[in-house]
C-alpha cells in the first residue's frame, strides 16, 4: 500500500536554529498538509497546500513557518528560529483530489528543541 | 474558530466489552472523519461520513453522523486487544482543505 515519507524520524535542535522537516507524498495525491501533535496532545493542523500554493493556514503557522514543494515528489515544512515549545511530532499527509477522501498521514518526525 | 470536542478522553474495558465515543462540533461540518493512532503511531483512516444521519459499519465497528451534522460517534462491539489505541474524530470545513481534530479518546483493553 502506498506510504507517505517522512524525514528524519527524530531530530533534536538548539532553540534558534533552523529545521527542514521532510516528507515525499504518495504519487498520485494532489494535497498535501502539515500537522502536529505536542505530546499527549490533539492533532493540530498547520498548514495546506494544493497547485503549489498555500490554500489554508492555522494561527500555528506563523512566519516562522514556511512550506516549499521544491521539485515533484517532496514536501518540506521549514521553521526558521526554532522554540522550545516548537517541540512535537509533526505528520505530514496528503490526499486524492476531491473533498471525499480520507488523508494518508506519514509515521511523522519528532521534533525536540533544546 | 471551529471547535470539536470528544468524549469521553479515556476508556477502560474489558476484553469482549462494547466502546463507544462521541464527537461534536462547535459548527455544522461538512463530513467528519474517524482515525486510529495506535501508541506510537501516526493517525490512520478509518472512515468519512458525508451525509446527514449517515450510519456506517466496517466489521464490529458502527460510525454515525448526526442529523445536524454537528456530532459523531464510534461504537465498536465486543472489543478486542487489537483495538487499543486512541480514537480520534476530525471535523472537515467545507472545502475540505483543513480537518479540525477532536481530543481523541484513548481505548484500553484488558484480556
Amino acid at each position: 500500500e502506498p506510504e507517505v515519507t517522512q524525514t528524519p524520524s527524530h531530530q533534536v535542535t538548539q532553540m534558534g536554529q533552523e529545521v527542514i522537516l521532510r516528507c515525499v507524498p504518495i504519487s498520485n495525491h494532489l494535497y498535501f498538509y502539515w500537522y502536529r501533535q505536542i505530546l499527549g496532545q490533539k492533532v493540530e493542523f498547520l498548514v495546506s497546500f494544493y497547485n503549489n500554493e498555500i490554500s489554508e493556514k492555522s494561527e500555528i503557522f506563523d512566519d516562522q513557518f514556511s512550506v516549499e514543494r521544491p521539485d515533484g515528489s517532496n514536501f518540506t515544512l521549514k521553521i526558521r528560529s526554532t522554540k522550545l515549545e516548537d517541540s512535537a511530532m509533526y505528520f505530514c499527509a496528503s490526499r486524492k483530489l476531491g473533498p471525499s477522501m480520507g488523508y494518508t498521514f506519514g509515521s511523522g518526525t519528532r521534533l525536540t528543541v533544546v | 474558530g471551529q471547535q470539536v470536542m470528544q468524549i469521553p478522553q479515556y476508556q477502560h474495558v474489558q476484553e469482549g466489552e462494547d466502546f463507544t465515543t462521541y464527537c461534536n462540533s462547535s459548527t455544522t461540518l461538512s463530513n467528519i472523519q474517524w482515525y486510529k493512532q495506535r501508541p506510537g503511531g501516526h493517525p490512520v483512516f478509518l472512515i468519512q461520513l458525508v451525509k446527514s444521519g449517515e450510519v456506517k459499519k466496517q466489521k464490529r465497528l458502527t460510525f454515525q453522523f448526526g442529523e445536524a451534522k454537528k456530532n459523531s460517534s464510534l461504537h465498536i462491539t465486543a472489543t478486542q486487544t487489537t483495538d487499543v489505541g486512541t480514537y480520534f474524530c476530525a471535523g472537515a470545513n467545507n472545502a475540505g482543505n483543513m480537518l479540525t481534530f477532536g481530543g481523541g479518546t484513548r481505548l484500553m483493553v484488558k484480556p
